[in-house]
């Protein structure tokens, strides 16, 4: 599975939209990009997944560059609760999650 | 909506003793994981199981851990004897098969003192 690589920390203003990169250069064609989020203490929660296209849904949108070397995920608007570590994963089906350390996202009040 | 629950959350004891963790999956899901995460780093796999059958425990310390899910549908994971190194959140997950999304519990966090 391809490694990812993402910032270690970031910050967000409160209602601001929260764009969350991720490199992953040695993608393979069937690899889904996946996202999760761990706020303190608590189990990882699932936001989105993708392999090509853009998707969206009730959490975030996720952006997926047209050589799928790179993704963002987007907050449209982040709220205090968004605040949390968030893991970008990239997957062939039927193999096993590898986490990294993500990114803290912070949002400022 | 259906999660993942997990027992206990909280779970304190000394070196050398045995303990428990309880997991019950989200109700038709037949893959279920068992994780541990370290503070400051993401969890890692320690083992897989497809209904009552374990599919890759290759990351699970055989010496001291053993996991089980006799029934195929909530599953025990257990140290024996606890070293202080074992001090970590230990999540369970639960998927519709393997490859599929995954869905957490909330976690066991263990302190060995």
């Amino acid at each position: 599975d391809a490694k990812t690589t993402q910032p270690p920390s970031m910050d967000c203003a409160e209602g601001r939209a929260a764009n969350l990169p991720c490199n992953h250069s040695t993608i393979s064609g069937n690899e889904y990009v996946y996202w999760y989020r761990q706020i303190h203490s608590q189990g990882p929660q699932y936001i989105i997944h993708g392999l090509k296209n853009n998707e969206t849904n009730e959490m975030a949108s996720l952006i997926i560059t047209e050589d799928r070397k790179s993704s963002t995920l987007i907050l449209p608007h982040a709220t205090l609760r968004d605040t949390a570590v968030y893991y970008c994963i990239v997957r062939v089906t039927g193999n096993q999650f590898y986490f990294g350390t993500g990114t803290s996202l912070t949002v400022i009040p | 909506e259906a999660e993942v629950a997990q027992s206990p959350r909280y779970k304190i004891t000394e070196k050398s003793q045995a303990v428990a963790f309880w997991c019950d999956p989200i109700s038709g899901h037949a893959t279920l994981y068992w994780y541990r995460q370290i503070l400051g780093q993401g969890p890692e796999l320690l083992v897989q199981f497809q209904d009552e059958s374990v599919v890759d425990d290759s990351q699970l310390p055989k010496d001291r851990f053993s996991a089980e899910r006799l029934k195929g549908v909530d599953s025990t994971l257990k140290i024996q004897p606890a070293e202080l190194g074992d001090s970590a959140m230990y999540l369970c997950a639960s998927s519709f098969g393997q490859g599929e999304t995954q869905y957490f519990g909330p976690g066991t966090r263990l302190l060995v003192l």
